[in-house]
């Protein structure tokens, strides 16, 4: 069963355009919603973070926008560059120690110049 | 400070045969968790553990196991390999292995390919 399912696979952007992972979870007993970026060869890093008491979250270029009673949250890179081309993945867990992280499968991104 | 180690970055096994990976947390971490990470499956939880003991465990065989030693440092063996073992396997560290802000580090993996 897939608790986080993430959308699209895949994604092309031109330079300067916004880009929008789309997330969806199942379990409301996750409260701590990270979002990813790994390029070839690396772990993945943790890019930016968001709880459910808040809708939106911005951090530089990117935010994170959260719909707590759809169960769905949204990673949004603004001005899009090709140095952000790269595997985005989002995640969920419980604020619980020993809570696990469960990964969406993925979203390749690439920013064309 | 030094990362997340994971040694080695590359191997190649034969089925039938059984492996160790390596993994050195960040100093002063204590939990360290396992991910197989694939294509079609993308990255799915293996084992945490924290002050050596096994606190979590994802739905993997028992071909999976794992360790920790006293200074943190893990290991993650895979028995009887098979060809669907093939991924690359992340280590992640984190200082109390609570999700707080989910200090989690990856090391950069290894990348397991079974012939």
């Amino acid at each position: 069963q897939q608790q986080v399912k993430q959308s699209p696979q895949s994604l092309i952007v031109q330079k300067g355009g916004i880009s929008i992972i789309n997330c969806a979870y199942e379990n409301t007993a996750f409260d701590y919603f990270p979002w990813y970026q790994q390029f070839p060869g690396k772990g993945p890093a943790l890019l930016i973070a968001i709880r459910p008491d808040v809708s939106e979250k911005k951090e530089g270029r990117f935010t994170i926008s959260f719909n707590k009673s759809a169960k769905q949250f949204s990673l949004h890179i603004m001005d899009s560059q090709p140095g952000d081309s790269a595997t985005y993945f989002c995640a969920a867990s419980r604020s619980t120690r020993y809570s696990t992280l469960t990964f969406g499968k993925g979203t390749m991104l690439l920013v064309s110049p | 400070k030094a990362g997340v180690t994971q040694t080695p970055r590359y191997l190649i096994k034969t089925r039938g045969q059984q492996v160790t990976l390596s993994c050195s947390p960040i100093s002063g971490h204590r939990s360290v968790s396992w991910y197989q990470q694939t294509p079609g499956q993308g990255l799915q939880f293996l084992f945490e553990y924290f002050s050596e003991t096994q606190r979590n465990k994802g739905n993997f065989p028992g071909r999976f196991s794992g360790r920790q030693f006293s200074n943190s440092r893990s290991e993650m063996n895979v028995s009887t390999l098979e060809l669907g073992d093939s991924a690359l396997y992340l280590c992640a560290s984190s200082l109390l292995g609570d999700s707080g802000d989910r200090g989690y580090t990856f090391g950069s993996g290894t990348r397991l390919t079974v012939v």
